[in-house]
Order: C-alpha cells, then structure tokens, then sequence
C-alpha cells in the first residue's frame, strides 16, 4: 500500500544549525509534494511544495529535495532560529488520487 | 487576505448533545476539507467539498454531518459523539479540489464526555 514515512520521529539541533528533516515514500505514482509545520495549538502551515518533475525547490531558509529514485523527500532548513521548533509533516499526493497522504511527523527542538 | 478561521477554538460537547463546527475562507477557494487529528498523529482525511458538492466522504460515521452552505463557508454537525471522537479538527481550503495547497485554520479541540 502507499506509505509516507519519516525516518526520524524527533530531532534536537542547536539554534544556527541546519536541519534535515527526512521523509520516505512507497507509491511511485506520487507527483506533488508539500511539507508542513505545525507548532503547538496551531494547525498545519504550508511551507514549501515540489513536484515530481523537479528535483530541488528553494523558499526563504527552507530547501526541498526530491529523490526520485529512492523515493525521498527532504526539508531542509538552514541557520535554525527558536520559532522553527515544531513538528513537521510530508504530505504526498499520488496523481489521480483524491486525497493528501501525510507522513508521521519529525518534532524538531531547537536548543539555545 | 490568507486565513482559514474555525470556530470555536474549543468545545466540550456531551454524549447527548448536538453541536457545530464552522469554517470561513476568502480566498476564493473552491475546495474545502475537514480533518481530524489526534494527538501526535498527522491530520486524517475526514470530509472533501470541491466547488460546493460533497466529492469525498471517507467513510466516517453518521454522527458526523458536513454542510457546505456557499463556497466560503463549510460546517460540520456534530451529534450523539463519543469520548473516543476527542480530537482537533482542522479545516482546509484550496484553490481546487486537486488537493495542492491546502490551507488549514487553526482547528476546533473537541472534548467529549
């Protein structure tokens, strides 16, 4: 069946670090991809979508890694600040299909 | 003007009573969504609405009831819930039903009791 999965269910880095947060997908038939934040009480927060026909996509601080071949996806966020302290979701959704599939979740901590 | 508003932000609701839950957009989306989490696990797919018309039902009981009076506005009716409905339930929107992004308000905490 189809699966979103992260490989990494939490992740502590020091303020000014870089994070990667990693996720894995099982339906070769997924062409579009988004991540999302969501901080404490709040609900999901759009951040940045890749399509499968690109391999790279760059927001402010956030980069977006599409691996085709090994069907994974990556977010990663550069010189990490406090307010990126939430849990992050990869959502896929499998051309044709009708819904989004999220994955489990990474909590990223940040440490002063 | 990019929000999602849902009200309430929270609701306690006994097993007996009926209550709803509301959802704003204009942003001129013509896809609205209703999900349910549960604590430390991602948004599940409840209800779609793609350009006023109920389009995806995933199978979920009858105690829940989504309405779509007009294109900004969704609701979902709430009636004769039990304890293990508790959850956050979070409404989306997109600019169509092609699920690409979705915009989610803050959601509404429900306690049943």
């Amino acid at each position: 069946g189809e699966s979103v999965g992260l490989h990494l269910p939490t992740l502590s880095v020091q303020e000014g670090d870089n994070s990667i947060i990693n996720c894995a997908y099982s339906n070769s038939a997924s062409d579009y991809f988004i991540w999302y934040k969501q901080e404490s009480g709040k609900g999901p927060q759009f951040i940045i979508d890749i399509r499968s026909n690109m391999d790279k996509r760059q927001g402010q601080r956030v980069t977006v890694l599409l691996n085709k071949t090994v069907k994974h996806l990556s977010l990663q966020i550069a010189a990490t600040q406090p307010g990126d302290s939430a849990v992050y979701f990869c959502a896929e959704n499998q051309k044709g299909a009708q819904k989004l599939v999220f994955g489990q979740g990474t909590r990223l901590t940040i440490n002063p | 003007d990019t929000e999602v508003t849902q009200t309430p932000k929270h609701l306690v609701m006994g097993m007996t009573n009926k209550k709803s839950l509301k959802c704003e957009q204009h942003m001129g989306h013509r896809a609205m969504y209703w999900y349910k989490q549960k604590a430390k696990k991602p948004p599940e797919l409840m209800f779609v609405y793609s350009y006023e018309k109920l389009s995806i039902n995933e199978s979920v009981p009858s105690r829940f009831s989504p309405e779509c009076p007009n294109s900004s506005l969704l609701n979902l009716h709430l009636h004769a819930l039990q304890p293990e409905d508790s959850a956050l339930y979070l409404c989306a929107s997109s600019r169509t039903g092609d699920n690409e992004k979705l915009f989610f308000g803050s959601g509404t905490q429900l306690s049943v009791l």
